[in-house]
């Protein structure tokens, strides 16, 4: 069972710089989401695609932040100039097709730290 | 605006005991509701899951209780074993919502 995959593991990076992060969702899965967890918080909710398509942005998704996902299977999200205020750990999650209750299957997650 | 909120940041207790950890939501469009696990340094894994036709949803040691009128759920997590030492968040999503909101967690240590 190869589950959801994001890469790297750790990033650390100097304020204004760019960064890009990779997410390979579990292969029969659809839907892919992006979310962001600080620290004593619970993960918070960036972005959806249903294959290729980007359906939903949260507001907390500033223009610095883009998500893609070209060919609906792997999806990167890239930060550009970035700050303090974005270090934090960036979880992506997958489910399968179908409306209703299904569970997301997260990645163990890029941490990103800005210095 | 925190629609779902776990008010117990940590919980201590006895091996072979009972879990309760508790989740209180204010959105009354959420349909459907879970409990994740997480470990540190992973992400979090699915545990139990309950929809809002149910009141009670069980699968080994684990139950889900969810009271609509009083927008509550709670986990019992029954007997406790020191494995289950983790942060549990609570999640929430309305019916073809896809922003699917999580509490804020609560550190469960089960002392062997």
């Amino acid at each position: 069972d190869t589950g959801v995959s994001q890469d790297p593991r750790h990033k650390i990076t100097k304020r204004g710089q760019n960064v890009t992060f990779r997410c390979d969702p579990i292969s029969e899965h659809n839907r892919l989401y992006w979310y962001r967890q600080t620290l004593g918080q619970g993960p918070e909710f960036l972005t959806y695609f249903q294959n290729e398509a980007q359906l939903e942005k949260s507001r907390l998704l500033s223009d610095r932040f883009s998500a893609e996902r070209p060919k609906g299977s792997f999806s990167t999200l890239e930060i550009q100039r970035t700050e303090q205020g974005d270090s934090a750990m960036y979880l992506c999650a997958s489910s399968p097709p179908g409306t209703g209750g299904s569970p997301l299957h997260f990645g163990n997650g890029t941490r990103l730290t800005v210095t | 605006d925190q629609q779902v909120k776990q008010n117990s940041p940590s919980l201590s207790v006895q091996e072979g005991r009972i879990s309760i950890l508790n989740c209180d939501y204010t959105n009354s469009m959420f349909d459907y509701f879970l409990w994740y696990k997480k470990y540190p340094a992973e992400g979090p894994t699915f545990l139990i899951s309950i929809s809002s036709i149910k009141d009670k949803n069980e699968d080994g040691r684990f139950t889900v209780f969810l009271n609509k009128s009083a927008k509550h759920l709670s986990l019992h997590i029954v007997p406790s074993q020191p494995g289950d030492s983790a942060v549990y968040f609570c999640a929430a999503r309305a019916y073809n919502n896809n922003d699917m909101r999580f509490g804020a967690g609560t550190r469960l240590t089960v002392k062997p």
